[in-house]
């Protein structure tokens, strides 16, 4: 079965500094990832996704992601933190191969941006 | 059109009521998804229909009941819930490979009295 594990309930970083929110997954093949953010009382929106392709995934926002399947890691980074980027934030995972099995997600990393 | 409407926003029912939740996306896709999601947790998974046939119900207890019309529209027939059915209710769609993603809609925010 697959997993995603996130580091961290609550990350918090002052605005303009660095954003690193950790993922790390556990399959048995390399998985498709994705990074969701959810703003209060809001669905989710997608920032970006791994499929196989690049390692080094850009998403929207200037948000972006490095699969690295020696570390089993999909990390979010973005270079410069806004005080719009404070929410939740959930990292997911999906079966390759094929067919609509749903998606799996972590807990959920909520990111506070101090002014 | 690259929205999934979830309507209504907010629900209040009672334990006896029968409600239903609706969804509706025009991007030609064929997956769609209901998940649960309460507050500071996760979305979970509940069902998924496929070319408007069920191929996941995640042992979602029988109190709700999905519908695939059509292509273009799912819904979610509640009856008998109880307090802790409370949460928001999410729909999801993607085309039939998932390396496309999923999209979202904004929810259903359901309150059982």
């Amino acid at each position: 079965a697959q997993s995603v594990t996130q580091l961290g309930s609550h990350v918090s970083v002052s605005e303009g500094a660095l954003v690193l929110l950790r993922c790390n997954y556990s399959s048995s093949v390399p998985p498709y990832l994705f990074w969701y953010v959810q703003y209060p009382n809001q669905g989710l929106q997608l920032l970006l996704k791994y499929t196989s392709a690049a390692t080094l995934v850009k998403g929207i926002n200037g948000f972006e992601a490095e699969f690295k399947k020696s570390e089993t890691s999909f990390h979010l980074t973005k270079p410069s933190a806004h005080m719009s980027d404070a929410a939740e934030y959930f990292c997911a995972v999906s079966d390759p191969g094929g067919g609509a099995d749903g998606l799996t997600f972590g807990k959920g990393t909520h990111l506070i941006i101090q002014p | 059109d690259t929205e999934v409407t979830q309507t209504p926003k907010h629900l209040v029912m009672g334990m006896t009521n029968k409600k239903s939740l609706k969804c509706e996306q025009h991007m030609g896709h064929r997956a769609m998804y209901w998940y649960k999601q309460k507050a500071k947790k996760p979305p979970e998974l509940m069902f998924v229909y496929s070319y408007e046939k069920l191929s996941i119900n995640e042992s979602v207890p029988s109190r709700f009941s999905p519908e695939c019309p059509n292509s273009s529209l799912l819904n979610l027939h509640l009856h008998a819930l109880q307090p802790e059915d409370s949460a928001l209710y999410l729909c999801a769609s993607s085309r039939d490979s998932l390396s496309y993603g999923y999209t979202f809609g904004s929810g259903t925010r359901l309150t059982v009295v």
